[in-house]
């Protein structure tokens, strides 16, 4: 089955660099949320897309972090000038709301590490 | 008031024995009570959920209890497995905000 899918699954890049990590929700979810899980830590909210309305950006720690989803689809969460606390696991997770149930579906995580 | 308090950070079970895990919350608007369960290397998933208008869900091993006047929920797992090692999330969601809120996870340790 297609759950949601992300890439890469790894990264390794040096400090002042910027990275790209794809997510691919599951087909025909409206809402995608972007999570960063640092080494033992809980789960920390980033971005929120729901369908077509301006996304939800109050996790954002700093305005090197952005995100996009096209077409309702796929999303990109860009981290410019990386900087090692960037350092983290970043998850995505897609839902569909459901008689006001919520289940979020989490991919597999892009294991980030700055160098 | 967003916040949603989980503890104990860790826990260790002697296998067969019940692990229990609490969630409490100050949002009053939050009607909507999943547990989810991460294993390592993979991304959370939803274990069970609870609504506010029932005390208590069950399925199999894993009981949710809802004490809706105290703002608190847990997590009972009952004969706990070395399979049930993994960390454990609870949350919260209010109709309106649809964001899910998080716990600080707890990871749990069956021995066997």
């Amino acid at each position: 089955g297609a759950g949601v899918s992300q890439s890469p699954s790894n990264k390794v890049t040096e400090k002042g660099k910027d990275v790209e990590l794809r997510c691919d929700p599951i087909s025909g979810h409206t809402a995608l949320y972007w999570y960063r899980q640092s080494l033992g830590q809980g789960l920390e909210f980033l971005i929120y897309f729901q369908g077509n309305s301006a996304p939800d950006k109050s996790g954002l720690p700093s305005d090197r972090f952005s995100a996009e989803r096209t077409g309702g689809s796929v999303s990109t969460l860009t981290i410019q000038r990386t900087q090692q606390e960037d350092s983290a696991v970043y998850l995505c997770a897609s839902s569909l709301r459901i008689q006001g149930k919520e289940t979020q579906y989490f991919g597999p995580g892009t294991r980030l590490l700055v160098l | 008031q967003q916040q949603v308090k989980q503890s104990p950070q860790s826990l260790i079970v002697q296998k067969g024995g019940i692990s229990i895990i609490n969630c409490a919350y100050e949002n009053t608007a939050f009607d909507y009570f999943p547990w989810y369960q991460q294993f390592p290397g993979k991304g959370p998933a939803l274990l069970i959920a609870i609504r506010p208008d029932v005390s208590e869900k069950k399925e199999g091993r894993f009981t949710i209890s809802f004490n809706k006047s105290a703002k608190q929920f847990s997590l009972h797992i009952m004969d706990s497995q070395p399979g049930d090692s993994a960390t454990y999330f609870c949350a919260a969601q209010s109709g309106g905000a649809q964001k899910l809120v998080f716990g600080q996870g707890t990871r749990l340790t069956i021995n066997p």
